[in-house]
């Protein structure tokens, strides 16, 4: 079992439309959690760290559930510009910061049409 | 302007002959890290360095090098570069205690 799975998608849906991603993740002493946004040839970009009570930042909203060792994303109205793919990254390095050991998920990837 | 440089961007060689991808980052950052990304496997880690003359293996350490002599630069070196090796390299660095990885803009090799 992978330590971080995503659904690949594609997911292809039209302006407007709500869409979600979740992401499981194998190791329950994960510490923090994050959703990149890479664009094609492009670098991952931070779109959102997710914290335990959840988050939310404009159209995007994370959740984090550590029983069922998930997180997800939720794009609200979603724009052409939102086309891209999303990565899901773990960490559990015992400090609890963003630095050490990550895992990325594989990436879903999104396609926000007409 | 705050940034992670990589060179070269593209690189096409043969089996066997030593090659080193540099990074180096601006921001003071003590934490960078190399990345490798492939169809279907999403991006792994090879090595990570915590600062200077601290470095550890990720994921998929095996057939590379790093080095961490100053802190803004953290080469990767490939002794013996195969094909198996043919991907897309991220450098990555980050300030300790903050949230987010800053990328170069990637490295596409092909060992032929």
């Amino acid at each position: 079992r992978k330590e971080v799975e995503q659904d690949p998608g594609p997911f292809n849906v039209p302006e407007g439309a709500t869409v979600a991603f979740n992401c499981t993740y194998s190791n329950s002493a994960s510490q923090s959690f994050f959703w990149y946004r890479q664009d094609c040839r492009k670098e991952p970009k931070l779109l959102m760290s997710v914290y335990s009570s959840g988050n939310e930042d404009g159209r995007f909203t994370a959740q984090l559930n550590r029983a069922s060792q998930y997180i997800s994303l939720l794009i609200r109205d979603s724009k052409l510009s939102d086309s891209a793919t999303y990565l899901c990254v773990v960490n559990w390095d015992a400090g609890g910061t963003s630095y050490g050991k990550l895992t990325f998920g594989q990436g879903t990837i999104l396609t926000v049409h007409p | 302007e705050a940034q992670v440089t990589q060179n070269p961007r593209y690189l096409i060689t043969v089996t066997g002959k030593k090659l080193t991808v540099t990074c180096s980052q601006n921001m003071n950052h003590e934490y960078m890290s190399w990345y490798r990304q492939d169809p279907g496997l999403g991006l792994r880690q090879i090595y990570y360095s915590m600062n200077v003359e601290v470095t550890d293996k990720g994921d998929v350490p095996e057939g590379y090098k790093v080095s961490r002599k100053e802190k803004r630069n953290f080469p990767l070196i490939l002794e013996s570069p195969s094909p198996n090796q043919t991907s897309l390299y991220f450098c990555a660095s980050l300030r300790v205690g903050g949230d987010t990885q800053y990328f170069g803009p990637g490295t596409r090799l092909t060992v032929l």
